[in-house]
């Protein structure tokens, strides 16, 4: 399998254009998270899916946040308007209980990251 | 919050010596995960404890889980250059969510 796979791995753009992060599962992979890191904050848990619904988003910061999962291998994270603040690496992962060999989510399997810097 | 924090920040050694980072939480887990990452890549699993574990190895790995102090500690043996990175815990409650800690960086010098 190739892995979780992120686009863009990289992107510039001016404070209020909208933002869309993309992200490809591991196939056959229920669970799916949208982390953020930060040199201030760390890695934060903005939002996870679990078979394409969306369980959690408390970490989502503001209403400018979005995140979707249309179907089991595709998700967006889209960020409308953007700002400065928003610069940071946003990672996609996923796992499956199974691919842990048990009941509880397990391992996490992280893509490359999408590294956003809002000028 | 059930998010752990790395001791120390930042350790600096030299190529075959071991390195121990510790992780501290604050309530009760169901398991605890360590990851590394490199500079500018995604965070890849290394080993996950249960809470019911003490103790697990894998290859030059050594992790220890004391749930009586809230306390782990990830042991890498004979450390290489190649070893350089960031280290995470991450804690997992009774939603088994991992939740990350903000790392220790270690640097490995040849």
């Amino acid at each position: 399998d190739a892995g979780v796979i992120q686009s863009p791995r990289h992107e510039v753009t001016e404070m209020g254009q909208e933002v869309t992060l993309r992200c490809k599962p591991i196939s056959g992979h229920d669970y799916l998270f949208w982390y953020r890191q930060t040199m201030m904050r760390g890695l934060e848990l903005l939002i996870y899916f679990n078979n394409n619904v969306p369980i959690d988003d408390s970490g989502m910061p503001e209403d400018r946040f979005s995140a979707k999962m249309p179907n089991a291998s595709f998700s967006t994270l889209k960020i409308q308007p953007s700002e400065p603040r928003d610069s940071a690496v946003y990672f996609c992962a996923s796992t499956s209980p199974r691919a842990s060999g048990g009941s509880n989510t397990g391992e996490l399997f992280f893509g490359e990251g999408s590294r956003l810097t809002v000028l | 919050s059930q998010q752990g924090e790395e001791d120390p920040q930042a350790l600096s050694i030299q190529e075959g010596e071991n390195a121990t980072m510790n992780c501290s939480y604050k309530t009760s887990i169901n398991n605890l995960q360590w990851y590394r990452q490199n500079s500018g890549r995604g965070l890849v699993h290394l080993i996950l404890i249960r809470s019911n574990e003490r103790e697990k190895h894998s290859g030059r790995l050594r992790v220890t889980l004391d749930t009586s102090k809230k306390s782990s500690s990830l042991l890498i043996t004979a450390s290489r250059a190649a070893d350089t990175a960031s280290y995470f815990c991450a804690t997992a409650g009774g939603s088994y969510i991992p939740t990350f800690g903000r790392g220790t960086s270690l640097i490995v010098h040849p």
